[in-house]
């Protein structure tokens, strides 16, 4: 069982839905980052969190450090929104683990 | 940009070739990392340089060889690659592993 797990694998969804995704994780972690990466491969940092919440634009990102759960949540979402959803967590000793992605795709 | 940068973008090679992927960044940052990412699965982390000493070899097999010859540069050297290693190879880099990492745009290796 992988320590970063996500749901859903896979998301389709008409444009203007309010889009979830969910990370648990099961290690202790100093922050855990959403990522996202475009089809051609390169990845981007979306958040990095440590307690509560963050938004930024369209995006928000939620963390519950007691219940090791993270959400990010795309509200209007558009086609360009079209990517994979990483969450990664940050380990007490500086390491990086990865969730194995979530693939939206918003339809227009 | 991210402010890593990754070359080549693509790369096909053969099973007897040799090639050289190549990772640059000039963000300041003491650690770089080769990261394999095979598809619907979880980035793995293979090589991981501190200070340009590698501080961690996550058993990967010896048929890929990383050099880091100063903090901005790393490489990763292929040779005798199998099929199965087909896969975007994405370098990142940090400062200590805080803060996150900043990752290049990969590269996309096909091995026939």
């Amino acid at each position: 069982k992988n320590e970063v797990e996500q749901s859903p694998q896979n998301l389709t969804a008409q444009e203007g839905e309010f889009i979830t995704i969910n990370c648990s994780y099961s290690v202790g972690i100093s922050a855990l980052h959403w990522l996202q990466q475009h089809p051609g491969g390169g990845i981007v940092s979306l958040f990095m969190l440590s307690s509560g919440k963050k938004k930024h634009g369209r995006l928000i990102a939620t963390i519950n450090i007691q219940e090791k759960h993270s959400s990010l949540h795309i509200t209007a979402s558009h086609p360009r929104d079209s990517a994979v959803y990483i969450c990664a967590v940050l380990g007490n000793n500086n390491d990086m683990r990865f969730g194995a992605g979530t693939r939206l795709t918003v339809k227009p | 940009e991210t402010g890593v940068t990754q070359t080549p973008r693509h790369l096909v090679m053969g099973m007897t070739n040799k090639k050289s992927l190549k990772c640059e960044q000039h963000l300041g940052h003491n650690a770089m990392y080769w990261y394999k990412q095979s598809a619907k699965k979880p980035l793995e982390l293979m090589f991981v340089y501190s200070l340009e000493e590698r501080v961690e070899n996550n058993s990967v097999p010896s048929r890929f060889s990383p050099e880091c010859p100063n903090s901005s540069h790393l490489f990763l050297h292929l040779h005798t690659l199998q099929p199965e290693d087909s896969a975007l190879y994405l370098c990142a880099s940090s400062q200590s592993g805080r803060y996150g990492y900043t990752f290049g745009s990969g590269t996309r290796l096909t091995v026939v």
